[in-house]
């Protein structure tokens, strides 16, 4: 079974400052993606970055780079000059790749942001 | 391009009735995905559609079922709810149902059950 660990239940950051959200995983599957969800108080869930496992360069979208370290087994996203609109819940997940039974996301017990002006 | 629309974005039911949820996926999406959040089990997978057939299911009892339509369209019922049920529940949209495909959430029904 997969299983994502989120350790973080809160983090502060400075409008302008660029913050670490931790994610490790855990699974016997070689082949996997990592997804990173930010979720508003609205309740959307809103896709940031994706990483496979096979991707040997860390995934970058705008502000928002991934930080991926295969043999720790952790999945970090990096926002970079941190927004006030960057506020809310942001959830790790991950999903097999291959396997027929289980394509399901798996997502971790998330961390909420909030950037402070 | 719309994104995933859920219906209705809000209810209130009463213990032993039943709901049903609607989802509308992207459009040239194919596969539907369910999922329930709540404060306490977080995020929860209950059941991935594609092609109108079920193909995965999360652990959840009977009284959680759902359908897809020809146009991909999805449905969730919940019968006889429980105080437990009241969560909100989010849909995702994929093109296929392959591991490495982006997963797009629509903005969730949050049902209250009293």
């Amino acid at each position: 079974a997969q299983k994502i660990t989120q350790t973080q239940p809160g983090m502060f950051v400075q409008e302008k400052e660029a913050v670490t959200l931790d994610c490790t995983y855990d699974t016997s599957d070689q082949s996997y993606g990592l997804f990173w969800y930010k979720q508003p108080s609205s309740g959307e869930m809103i896709f940031l970055i994706y990483q496979g496992s096979y991707d040997e360069q860390n995934a970058t979208e705008g502000r928002y780079s991934l930080n991926f370290q295969k043999a720790r087994k952790s999945a970090n996203l990096v926002i970079s000059a941190s927004q006030l609109g960057d506020s809310a819940m942001y959830f790790c997940a991950m999903r097999l790749l291959y396997s027929g039974s289980a394509r399901q996301l798996t997502f971790g017990s998330g961390t909420q942001l909030t950037v402070l002006p | 391009k719309a994104g995933v629309t859920q219906t209705p974005r809000y209810l209130i039911k009463t213990r032993g009735q039943q709901v049903t949820l609607s989802c509308s996926p992207i459009s040239g999406h194919r596969s539907v995905s369910w999922y329930q959040q709540t404060p306490g089990q977080g995020l929860q997978f209950l059941f991935e559609y594609f092609s109108e057939t079920q193909r995965n299911k999360g652990n959840f009892p009977g009284r959680f079922s759902g359908r897809q339509f020809s146009n991909s369209r999805s449905e969730m019922n919940v019968s006889t709810l429980e105080l437990g049920d009241s969560a909100l529940y989010l849909c995702a949209s994929s093109l296929e149902p392959r591991g490495n495909t982006e997963a797009f959430f629509g903005q969730g029904t949050r049902l209250t059950v009293v």
